[in-house]
């Protein structure tokens, strides 16, 4: 069964703290995906990146950086976290194609919560 | 540009069908897609439909595009317990690779 993993399913940081979310995938996927999901806002894109050490900023890239130095995982990096980060992080994957046909696949999320 | 909406909550009693709408802004969307995200979870895809087609049924969920509106939705038929969840509405167009996501509709199931 395909897999895309977070490696932590909650977490409690402290304001300032540097925090690593990460992200595996098992399915040999090119594009790789970070979104963050509140109440009422849906998920808003942070980064992605479409390729071992590229990435691309989304909607939201604001406080957050992200790395991509293997294909398989995806990580990303609050440099000093901030309450207003407190929030559910998604990762997804897909292939390398033209358009998402089947779209994307998502991990189960990590729950951040800033202090 | 680029834009999915779709209503916040909906509630249905037990055995009723649920419909859940979304419209979108993007004519040149390509697929659309409807995914679940059940509490705790990850979102999973349940369905997509091509932009050229009317129409999906798979079991008890049929989708229904009607392009000229720019209106999706999805039906789902004798909704169960189970069926409680987030529901997002996603488009994407041929010309990227990224996935536009709607703010999700949380379906609550009533006895």
């Amino acid at each position: 069964d395909v897999k895309v993993t977070q490696s932590s399913r909650y977490l409690v940081k402290r304001t300032g703290e540097k925090v690593f979310l990460e992200c595996v995938q098992d399915m040999d996927h090119e594009n790789m995906f970070w979104y963050r999901q509140d109440p009422g806002l849906g998920l808003r894109l942070i980064y992605f990146s479409y390729d071992v050490k590229m990435k691309e900023k989304g909607d939201i890239p604001e406080g957050y950086s992200v790395s991509r130095e293997k294909k398989e995982r995806f990580s990303l990096i609050l440099e000093s976290a901030s309450t207003n980060q407190t929030s559910m992080y998604l990762c997804a994957s897909s292939p390398g194609t033209a358009f998402p046909l089947y779209g994307y696949t998502f991990g189960s999320g990590t729950r951040l919560t800033v202090v | 540009g680029e834009d999915v909406e779709q209503s916040l909550f909906l509630s249905v009693r037990e055995g009723d069908s649920s419909v859940i709408n979304c419209t979108y802004t993007d004519s040149s969307s390509t697929y659309l897609y409807w995914y679940k995200q059940e509490p705790g979870a990850g979102l999973q895809l349940l369905t997509y439909i091509f932009s050229n087609m009317d129409m999906k049924q798979d079991q008890r969920l049929t989708v229904l595009l009607n392009k000229k509106d720019k209106h999706l939705s999805l039906r789902i038929a004798d909704t169960q317990t189970g069926d409680s969840a987030i529901y997002f509405c996603a488009e994407s167009r041929s010309s990227a690779s990224k996935i536009i996501f709607g703010s999700g509709t949380r379906l609550s199931i009533r006895p």
